[in-house]
């Protein structure tokens, strides 16, 4: 079955990029009808969604992030990244990646990673 | 962005039972709504899809109804394991947007 993985820093300084990787197991990251996506979760707050990209090559995003998160694909190793600009102490969150599917116009998120916790602090 | 706003915040209950949480939408999504479980310190889990699709490995308890605005998560007679935090995700218009959750407790 699917797995995926966060990993990163879980300390990235104020103005800083934020980059995670996530690595999918048990299945291909080319896999069409998927689309591989980041949320985040502040410590005792609700989820939101950063965005995702479709194997197909198109992505999207949250358009809260002004435009700092960006999704990048290595099909050799089969992971995904994002990257977060110019972040701020309001970025600190737990982060999840997950695999979207989407199949007969119904849309799910499964499986998702554990989580990975990521403090902006100098 | 599409706003759904979820009620109760957080309720309290007994096994046993039955549990209802509500989630609407500022604007009509159809169906394109999931509900989502999660434990604390745990990632979501996936419910139901579609508004009312049960997805695999889901218990029957769980069931979901709901079209245009108004959705409805129904936990039929709670289970001690069911003692957790129920968001719902909108997959109609981008962003997705979730509501702000329910949590669970005894």
């Amino acid at each position: 079955q699917v797995q995926l993985q966060e990993s990163g820093p879980g300390l990235v300084k104020p103005s800083q990029t934020l980059s995670l990787t996530c690595t999918v197991s048990g299945g291909s990251i080319s896999s069409p009808n998927n689309y591989w996506s980041w949320f985040r979760q502040p410590a005792g707050k609700g989820l939101e969604w950063i965005g995702h990209f479709f194997t197909s090559g198109s992505s999207n995003f949250n358009p809260s992030l002004k435009s700092r998160a960006t999704v990048s694909v290595d099909t050799s190793k089969n992971q995904f990244s994002l990257k977060l600009t110019s972040v701020t102490a309001a970025d600190t969150a737990v982060y999840y990646c997950a695999r979207g599917t989407s199949r007969s116009s119904y849309v799910w998120f499964d499986p998702w990673g554990q989580g990975t916790l990521v403090t902006v602090s100098s | 962005a599409i706003q759904m706003t979820q009620s109760p915040s957080s309720l309290s209950a007994s096994v046993g039972d039955r549990v209802t949480i509500t989630c609407r939408a500022s604007q009509g999504i159809g169906i394109d709504l999931g509900w989502y479980q999660q434990k604390p310190g745990k990632a979501p889990k996936i419910l139901i899809y579609g508004a009312s699709n049960l997805q695999t490995g889901v218990p029957s308890r769980f069931s979901g109804t709901g079209s245009g605005t108004d959705f409805t998560l129904t936990i039929s007679s709670l289970q001690p394991e069911d003692f957790a935090a129920y968001y719902c995700l909108q997959d109609d218009t981008y962003p997705l947007t979730f509501g702000q959750g329910t949590k669970v407790e005894i």
